[in-house]
């Protein structure tokens, strides 16, 4: 069975870190593009980061750049997203996604999503 | 506010069609595929239609997706109460170098 199981979420205090993981399983890992998306509790969908098959490709929305990091370890079918500065508007449940395709960018649709995991950000 | 402009509701009875606009602009529907998501009340969402009008195995044919210009719709034929959810759109941004989604549109099920 295709599966994304997120975790790492939590309550954090504002300007500390948090770390986030995605196991995969059911798919051959290694030749997709892999997301995060992120959903604040009533709104849309936000998408906060891509990373493509090899790493080699990596893209962050503007509310993210520079305080989150993308990462994914193929020998273990998992993604990572490190967050750090964290602040209340970053409060949402965060979600993993599988890509169509290899590469981040054009072309890609979010396929398979798992069930997401809370980060709420508050003092 | 979001990249991608869609109607915040919708409505329809069953068995009837309705469909849902969304609006971007040249660097992303205007360049890009188009894809929509279904979101159910409190769970995932569900890729509904990729490149533009391609439907995922498993999605009815009552789904359908059209794109023109800078504008796209998604078409939903023969309503069901269980089509009551929120569907966004969404599309990779050339400005942006990311993918940006429509604010969401809640399809009520009269």
């Amino acid at each position: 069975e295709v599966q994304l199981v997120e975790s790492g979420g939590g309550l954090v205090q504002p300007g500390r870190s948090l770390r986030l993981s995605c196991a995969a399983s059911g798919f051959t890992f290694d030749d997709y593009a892999m997301h995060w998306v992120r959903q604040a509790p009533g709104k849309g969908l936000e998408w906060v980061s891509g990373i493509s098959w090899n790493s080699g490709s990596i893209g962050y929305a503007d509310s993210v750049k520079g305080r989150f990091t993308i990462s994914r370890d193929n020998a273990k079918n998992s993604l990572y997203l490190q967050m750090n500065s964290l602040r209340a508007e970053d409060t949402a449940l965060y979600y993993c996604a599988k890509d169509m395709v290899g590469y981040q960018g054009a072309g890609g649709a979010f396929d398979i999503w798992g069930q997401g995991t809370m980060v709420t950000v508050s003092s | 506010q979001s990249v991608l402009t869609q109607p915040p509701s919708a409505s329809g009875t069953p068995g009837q069609r309705v469909t849902i606009s969304c609006s971007g602009s040249s660097s992303n529907i205007g360049s890009n595929y188009v894809y929509w998501y279904q979101q159910l009340p409190g769970t995932a969402p569900k890729l509904l239609i990729y490149r533009n009008n391609q439907r995922p195995s498993g999605v009815p044919d009552r789904f359908s997706g059209s794109k023109s210009g800078t504008s796209a719709s998604l078409a939903i034929s023969g309503l069901r109460s269980e089509d009551e959810a929120d569907y966004y759109c969404a599309a990779w941004d050339d400005s942006l170098s990311g993918h940006v989604f429509g604010g969401g549109t809640k399809l009520t099920v009269l």
